[in-house]
């Protein structure tokens, strides 16, 4: 049974990037697509962005302009890197395992952005 | 942008109970899934291509709609039922229906 677990920093300060691993156990990242989801504070869900095996990325056209997920196959690990954070990216991140619908998520972990 | 609407914003029921949640597109759709969301926990797909049920799901969920409207049914509220539901589009975009709660009466 394939698990995901994040990891990285819990808290950022405005301006600087947001880092964030995504451990898979159980299973191969190298098949399926494999995406990043967050969510602020008692509000909804929001996609990120997705990296096939392959290295292929897909990003959410309202943050592409900041975001960059890369795989490290060899660690059966995928990452988040997303720059120039406010407050409004304070959120719980999830990795899920998925580029359309969702099957399999980690816990998640909450970053939070202030000085 | 196809953006999703889910109502009602809450659903107050009690166990037992049969729970109908909606959600609707501002335009038509053709991949949609539903996701079950406990307190502190991370979402759980339930429903993916409009009406196949998750691996290990209930039958008692169940997903069917076509177009632009789509509706989620809990036949028999379980306890561990009441919790937070959201549609997402799939396909072209991905996008979330900002939920519905559904709590004990």
């Amino acid at each position: 049974q394939v698990q995901l677990q994040e990891s990285g920093p819990r808290l950022v300060k405005p301006s600087e990037t947001l880092s964030l691993t995504c451990t898979v156990s159980g299973g191969s990242i190298s098949t399926f697509y494999w995406s990043w989801i967050r969510q602020p504070p008692g509000k909804g869900l929001e996609w990120i962005g997705y990296i096939y095996y392959i290295g292929s990325t897909h990003y959410s056209p309202s943050l592409e302009s900041r975001v960059t997920i890369s795989l490290e196959t060899s660690k059966n690990q995928f990452s988040l890197n997303l720059t120039s954070v406010t407050a409004a990216d304070t959120a719980v991140y999830y990795c899920a395992r998925g580029g359309g619908r969702f099957d399999t998520w980690g816990q998640g972990t909450l970053v939070t952005v202030s000085s | 942008e196809i953006v999703l609407t889910q109502s009602p914003g809450t659903l107050s029921l009690s166990p037992g109970e049969r729970a109908t949640l909606s959600c609707r597109a501002n335009q038509s759709i053709s991949y949609l899934a539903w996701y079950q969301q406990r307190p502190g926990q991370a979402p759980r797909l339930l429903i993916y291509g409009v009406s196949t049920r998750a691996t290990g799901v209930p039958d008692r969920f169940s997903g069917r709609g076509s177009g632009t409207d789509f509706t989620l049914t809990i036949s028999r509220l379980e306890p561990e039922d009441f919790a937070v539901y959201y549609c997402q589009l799939y396909g072209d975009s991905r996008t979330f229906g900002p939920g519905t709660k559904v709590d004990i009466k």
